[in-house]
């Protein structure tokens, strides 16, 4: 079935430590986000890609970076976590010209 | 810059009444206007959306009407259940030299109270 996934759905790491975020999608979109979340809050956009070689900032200061290799693939990366990244990521992907986006169910990253 | 704006925060309604959301939006050049739904623990889903050409989109219990000379837009849930108790984001698609992509609101924590 098309969709997004993402992995992990839960993650605890120790400050200081470096992970990236999985996002996949088998929708054939061109355009993929990610986006901040506190449980129940705001969505705040933090990165985005309109194709493969593309990617921009969001809204949302972010020290997070991202990388878009394959047009299927956009994994968000964190270099030193830390405590105030402690969060919902949730990455999200649309049809270019279409609108209406399609979510992954997030990864919730604790960050001890 | 794009910007939306999303009320009220919080709505308590009685199950079997109606609750509106009510959204206004900055760029008079926004199209499109989609509704997502975030069930508690869950990812955010569309519901139902708007184009510009038209003024009103109804889904069953759910509505949407568009008022693109006062740029404001609404959400409109009749007959309300416990299963619509969720948070509801509106969003509007600004498009920046070529470049689209939607604003969200801040989101309506709508409970139903049984």
């Amino acid at each position: 079935e098309a969709d997004i996934y993402q992995t992990p759905r839960y993650l605890v790491i120790g400050t200081g430590k470096k992970i990236t975020l999985e996002c996949s999608q088998t929708m054939g979109h061109d355009k993929m986000y990610w986006y901040q979340q506190d449980p129940g809050m705001e969505l705040h956009l933090i990165h985005y890609s309109y194709g493969v070689n593309s990617t921009e900032k969001g809204d949302l200061s972010s020290e997070s970076t991202v990388s878009r290799i394959r047009t299927e693939h956009f994994p968000l990366t964190l270099e030193s976590a830390r405590p105030s990244h402690t969060s919902q990521y949730l990455c999200a992907s649309s049809e270019l010209g279409a609108g209406g986006y399609t979510f992954g169910s997030g990864t919730r990253l604790t960050v001890v | 810059g794009e910007n939306v704006e999303q009320h009220p925060s919080t709505l308590s309604v009685q199950e079997g009444d109606s609750a509106v959301i009510k959204c206004t939006y900055s760029d008079s050049a926004s199209n499109y206007f989609p509704w997502y739904k975030q069930e508690l623990g869950k990812r955010p889903q569309l519901i139902i959306d708007i184009r510009s050409n038209v003024g009103e989109k109804k889904d069953q219990r759910i509505a949407v009407t568009l008022n693109k000379t006062a740029k404001h837009f609404s959400l409109h849930i009749t007959e309300t259940q416990p299963e619509d108790s969720a948070v509801y984001f509106c969003a509007a698609l600004f498009t920046n030299f070529g470049n689209e992509k939607l604003t969200f609101g801040t989101g309506t924590r709508l409970t139903i109270i049984p």
